[in-house]
């Protein structure tokens, strides 16, 4: 099955500066990534994905790169904010299969003010 | 908006004890799941149901079982509680294949056997 890697485990930044969340995944056939936010006392939130075809994606302050020859994808937060410090999940799946999503274990990020 | 509500929040139980965590989603999607969160292993998959009365073992079934009776309702039943299944417990749904792979989390359920 698939395997998901994540680092680093914990991540702490200065207000403003960018923090970076990497992925690797074990299965080729992988072609949808998604990351999540859980806040505090929160179920996981979709905050971006990407799929396959395409190498990056960005919303705002977020981005995503994904290296399908090197089978890792991360995830860019520029301009960190407090509202930033949660943890947060990658996963991989093959959509035309499924939606098993096999999940990364998190990292947690703390944005110092 | 998707709203995904698992019923009890906070339960603690005796070991041996039965234990049913209820999950409901207002959104009539087919899929639904449940996962358990621990700190550095991620989420891992219990069980996941397609349709009513379907359901397929995911990762980690070994002392867990699942009912869906209804599309919108999918509970969890640990038969005989042990310590090693205190844990946060996500339900999740998402609609159908051809619409895309938004899964929209519950609030969790945090159990505690003792």
């Amino acid at each position: 099955g698939e395997n998901v890697e994540q680092h680093p485990s914990t991540l702490s930044v200065q207000e403003g500066d960018s923090a970076v969340i990497k992925c690797t995944y074990s299965d080729s056939a992988s072609n949808y990534f998604p990351w999540y936010k859980q806040e505090l006392g929160k179920g996981p939130q979709l905050i971006i994905d990407i799929r396959s075809n395409v190498g990056e994606k960005k919303d705002q302050r977020i981005a995503v790169t994904l290296n399908k020859t090197a089978k890792h994808f991360s995830l860019h937060i520029t301009e960190t904010q407090p509202e930033d410090s949660a943890v947060y999940f990658c996963a991989a799946s093959r959509r035309s299969n499924d939606y098993k999503l096999s999940f990364g274990a998190g990292t947690t990020v703390t944005v110092r003010a | 908006d998707v709203k995904v509500t698992q019923s009890s929040r906070y339960l603690v139980k005796r070991t041996g004890e039965k234990v049913f965590l209820e999950c409901v989603q207002d959104m009539d999607h087919e899929n639904m799941f449940w996962y358990r969160q621990d700190p550095g292993l991620g989420l891992r998959l219990i069980y996941f149901s397609y349709d009513v009365k379907m359901k397929e073992k995911g990762d980690i079934p070994e002392g867990y079982s699942v009912s869906r009776e209804k599309k919108e309702r999918f509970s969890l039943i640990l038969e005989s509680a042990s310590t090693n299944q205190t844990s946060m417990y996500l339900c999740a749904s998402t609609p159908p294949f051809w619409s895309g792979n938004t899964i929209y989390f519950g609030e969790g359920s945090w159990l505690t056997v003792v």
